[in-house]
């Protein structure tokens, strides 16, 4: 098992929906949780980074993390075209190995006008 | 943007040919990282620097090596490039250890490799 699973899609909603991201981990030393998003061709670029359990919002965005349960959660309201993009969740703790960040295999998501 | 480029952005090699892959930044950040991205794998680190002349092995290490000379320039060398290592190859530089809170990793654009 990896420890970190993602459902790779692809995702297709329509202009507006509402848009879950999730993964789930096995890694109980996981602290730090981030989502990166990644247009076609480019380099992943940060997006939002929240720290243990709670949530977090930023804008149309918002990063929920519960580590009961180990599973964490990105969701985009009013979602545009311009959010089509691969969402890679990534995690690190002090624990589970320095300097590695673990990355999920990423969601292909398209929104279509 | 963050001050990485990577070089070269494509390249075309043949099995058993010796490949260098460059990243460069501009940032003095002390921490650099070399990443494969394939389908059905996601990002996976094969090694990474935490200074000049020190760097460590990451999860898929195995036909690469890397050499850091100056804190701008990480090298990744395939040493006898085979088909399994088509991939993309990403660069990525963090200022701090670790993956801590305000610390962004900065993702270069990639390398496409084909090894035919």
């Amino acid at each position: 098992q990896k420890e970190v699973e993602q459902d790779p899609g692809p995702l297709s909603v329509p202009e507006g929906a509402i848009v879950s991201l999730n993964c789930t981990y096995s890694n109980s030393a996981f602290q730090y949780f981030m989502w990166y998003r990644q247009y076609s061709r480019k380099g992943p670029e940060l997006l939002m980074y929240t720290y243990s359990s709670g949530n977090k919002e930023d804008g149309r965005f918002t990063a929920q993390v519960d580590k009961s349960s180990k599973y964490i959660s990105l969701f985009i309201r009013d979602s545009q075209p311009s959010d089509s993009a691969t969402y890679l969740c990534a995690m690190w703790g002090s624990g589970a190995g320095s300097y590695q960040l673990t990355f999920g295999k990423g969601t292909k998501l398209s929104v279509i006008p | 943007d963050a001050g990485i480029t990577q070089s070269p952005r494509h390249k075309v090699t043949e099995t058993g040919t010796p490949v260098t892959l460059r990243c460069h930044q501009t940032e003095n950040h002390r921490y650099m990282y070399w990443y494969r991205q394939d389908p059905g794998h996601g990002l996976r680190l094969i090694h990474y620097s935490y200074g000049v002349k020190d760097t460590d092995k990451g999860e898929v290490s195995d036909g690469y090596s890397v050499s850091r000379s100056k804190t701008e320039d990480f090298l990744l060398t395939l040493e006898s490039a085979t088909s399994s290592q088509t991939s993309v190859y990403f660069c990525a530089i963090s200022e701090s250890p670790g993956w801590q809170l305000n610390t962004e990793a900065f993702f270069g654009q990639g390398t496409r490799l084909t090894v035919v």
